[in-house]
């Protein structure tokens, strides 16, 4: 069975702190993914990571950082938290996708961790 | 705005009741998938139609594709309240891995 975990289900920061989210996979998946859901507003991707030491920006990357040190696990950074990120945080890791038609690349999701920033 | 787009935003039905929920996206594809999430948890990949296929089944669900109207549906047949659940499309884009998710369809079954 494929396993995302993440690192907490529940957290509570304050203003300005610096969080991190964890997150790691247990199937040597090569992509992995971070998105935030909201209310109304669907999931957002805000880094993704192909590759060790590779990430790209996904939609919403302002504010956040990341970092893929090892390919099992993939970390979102908060530098200086702020009441507009309290949101549900979703990671997903999937197998490379295939740049052709028919590609597969579903996404294994973990539990989430919903963030309440005070 | 987003890739894809799922309607109706909620839906609520009695036990038994088929449902149907349906997602538009704007760009091409190569494939469209459906996932499901309880409430307060990751989501659960569901099934995943090829850009090449027009209908697919999977136990209780039936999966729809028409790129010509860049449209899926996703039926849920004889539904039962353990049904109950957001639903999401997801589509990617010709050139790699990353997918776009609609803001979901919010399902409730009444048993």
């Amino acid at each position: 069975d494929v396993k995302v975990t993440q690192s907490s289900r529940y957290l509570v920061k304050r203003t300005g702190e610096k969080v991190f989210l964890e997150c790691v996979q247990d199937m040597d998946h090569e992509n992995m993914f971070w998105y935030r859901q909201d209310p109304g507003l669907g999931l957002r991707l805000i880094y993704f990571s192909y590759d060790v030491k590779m990430k790209e920006k996904g939609d919403i990357p302002e504010g956040y950082s990341v970092s893929r040190e090892k390919k099992e696990r993939f970390s979102l950074i908060l530098e200086s938290a702020s009441t507009n990120q309290t949101s549900m945080y979703l990671c997903a890791s999937s197998f490379p996708g295939l740049a052709q038609p028919g590609g597969y690349n579903e996404q294994f999701f973990g539990p989430g961790t919903r963030l309440t920033v005070l | 705005s987003q890739q894809g787009e799922e309607d109706p935003q909620a839906l609520s039905i009695q036990e038994g009741e088929n449902a149907t929920m349906n997602c538009s996206y704007k760009t091409s594809i190569n494939n469209l998938q459906w996932y499901r999430q309880n409430s307060g948890r990751g989501l659960v990949h569901l099934i995943l139609i090829r850009s090449n296929e027009r209908e697919k089944h999977s136990g209780r669900l039936r999966v729809t594709l028409d790129t010509s109207k860049k449209s899926s549906s996703l039926l849920i047949t004889a539904s039962r309240a353990a049904d109950t659940a957001s639903y999401f499309c997801a589509t990617d884009r010709a050139s790699g891995s990353r997918l776009t998710f609609g803001e979901g369809t919010q399902l409730t079954v009444n048993p």
